[in-house]
């Protein structure tokens, strides 16, 4: 079945302890993206990858890195998460970006930091 | 600025009614346009995308949008409203960068 899969689903951490949240699809997509989620906001965009090993800064992406080493995979990591990083993180695949394609959705991660 | 705006950050139609969802995009150049669904603790889902190919676009679950370029909108209808349709509503835009610009969302409750 073709899918965007998100570990973990839900995860409640502390100020400062290092995460990440992983990613992966098995549609040979070439773009990646996350995006955070919250409440009257809808969802903003944090890093995208357009292939493997090209990565850019979406419109929120302070306290987050990423890296695409693999096509399938592109890992969150929130090296030092603080309480306003608390939101609904989605990770998305298209097959090539552009030219009105869509994006595929994973289930999301909901990630609460005390 | 390129932006995606939601009337209605709530909307409660009653079983079997009109549902109607508005949006409408800020851009000099129309951009290709998306609506996606969000199931409670689910992932989006596409249900329907304008590409310039017709204006009046059909997607999943009897939902359908027209692309009106002189109003700069892209509202989601469907005749008749179901129970299974509650949810959250997106709308999105590809401005010819490199994201999805999201609209902030419309809460759909049906009321039996």
């Amino acid at each position: 079945e073709a899918q965007v899969t998100q570990n973990p689903r839900y995860l409640i951490t502390v100020t400062g302890k290092k995460l990440t949240v992983t990613c992966s699809q098995n549609m040979n997509h070439e773009y990646m993206s996350w995006y955070r989620q919250d409440p009257g906001l809808g969802l903003r965009q944090i890093y995208y990858s357009m292939n493997v090993e090209v990565t850019d800064k979406g419109d929120v992406p302070e306290g987050y890195k990423v890296s695409r080493k693999e096509k399938r995979n592109f890992p969150l990591i929130l090296e030092s998460p603080s309480p306003n990083q608390t939101s609904l993180y989605f990770c998305a695949s298209s097959l090539k970006w552009g030219a009105g394609g869509e994006l595929f959705f994973g289930e999301g991660s909901r990630l609460t930091v005390l | 600025a390129q932006s995606v705006t939601q009337l209605g950050s709530h909307v409660s139609v009653s079983e079997g009614a009109l549902v109607l969802l508005r949006c409408n995009y800020s851009s000099s150049v129309p951009p290709y346009l998306f609506w996606y669904v969000q199931y409670p603790n689910q992932g989006l889902q596409l249900l329907l995308k304008y590409t310039s190919a017709a204006t009046l676009v059909k997607g999943i679950n009897g939902f359908e949008a027209e692309f009106k370029k002189s109003e700069t909108s892209f509202h989601l209808t469907k005749p008749s409203a179901h129970m299974s349709d509650a949810a959250e509503y997106f709308c999105a835009a590809n401005f010819g960068n490199e994201k999805l610009t999201f609209g902030t969302g419309t809460r759909l409750t049906i009321i039996p």
